[in-house]
């Protein structure tokens, strides 16, 4: 009954490798987010999205970018990845015009 | 840009005493919010507040939306070792409505049984 997942809960890769991060919620909720928790446990958003608007944190290397299949899902692809890319990635979600976002379990990318 | 000023950092405290901690903004906010983050888990949401001046308890939590609503408060009673953790405040993006938050940088607390 686990309301917002993500998949997998560790990722370990190379530099350059280009990955992806699954993440499907189950509460019925119509927009989804990225956060990232660099290693001070500092969280930010990436991105949010819902069926018409995609909102961009201006800080986020267009290296990222989040594809939605349908309203429940919201994958994470990283291009060409970074040593600084490195940290917790968040996935949350919440109904449309509510401030409460309920988060995901993370994955902790690690690349080397 | 808009910024969360969470205090103290960490705290340390024996078991069973009362805990306060507090997030002041830059900025108006519309909404405070507080999470719990566990050790490799995700942010749970403890409290969400709505109004200034609004007092809001969960069990032995209890949050407060700031009069100038440029605060909040969350103030825990009687800890005991399971509250340990980083606590966040969050608020929305730019006064705006939706889950895009800005959070604080976290109170990480240490209960000693």
């Amino acid at each position: 009954d686990t309301a917002v997942s993500q998949t997998p809960k560790y990722l370990v890769t190379q530099m350059g490798n280009d990955k992806s991060i699954k993440c499907e919620q189950n509460l019925g909720h119509d927009t989804m987010y990225w956060y990232k928790q660099d290693s001070k446990k500092f969280l930010k958003i990436m991105f949010s999205y819902n069926n018409k608007e995609l909102i961009i944190n201006e800080t986020v290397p267009n290296r990222f970018s989040p594809k939605s299949p349908d309203k429940a899902h919201l994958n994470l692809h990283i291009n060409s990845l970074e040593l600084g890319d490195s940290a917790v990635y968040f996935c949350a979600s919440s109904l449309r015009g509510t401030t409460e976002a309920f988060f995901g379990q993370g994955t902790r990318l690690t690349v080397v | 840009g808009q910024q969360l000023n969470q205090s103290p950092q960490s705290m340390f405290i024996q078991e069973g005493e009362d805990v306060s901690m507090n997030c002041t903004s830059s900025s108006i906010f519309n909404t405070w919010l507080w999470y719990k983050q566990d050790p490799g888990e995700g942010p749970v949401l403890l409290i969400a507040l709505y109004k200034a001046g609004e007092l809001t308890s969960n069990g032995r939590l209890t949050a407060q939306f700031g009069i100038t609503r440029k605060d909040s408060f969350l103030n825990i009673s009687a800890s005991i070792p399971s509250d340990v953790g980083i606590y966040f405040c969050a608020g929305p993006f730019d006064g705006g409505s939706q889950g895009n938050l800005i959070f604080g940088k976290g109170t990480k607390l240490s209960v000693k049984p």
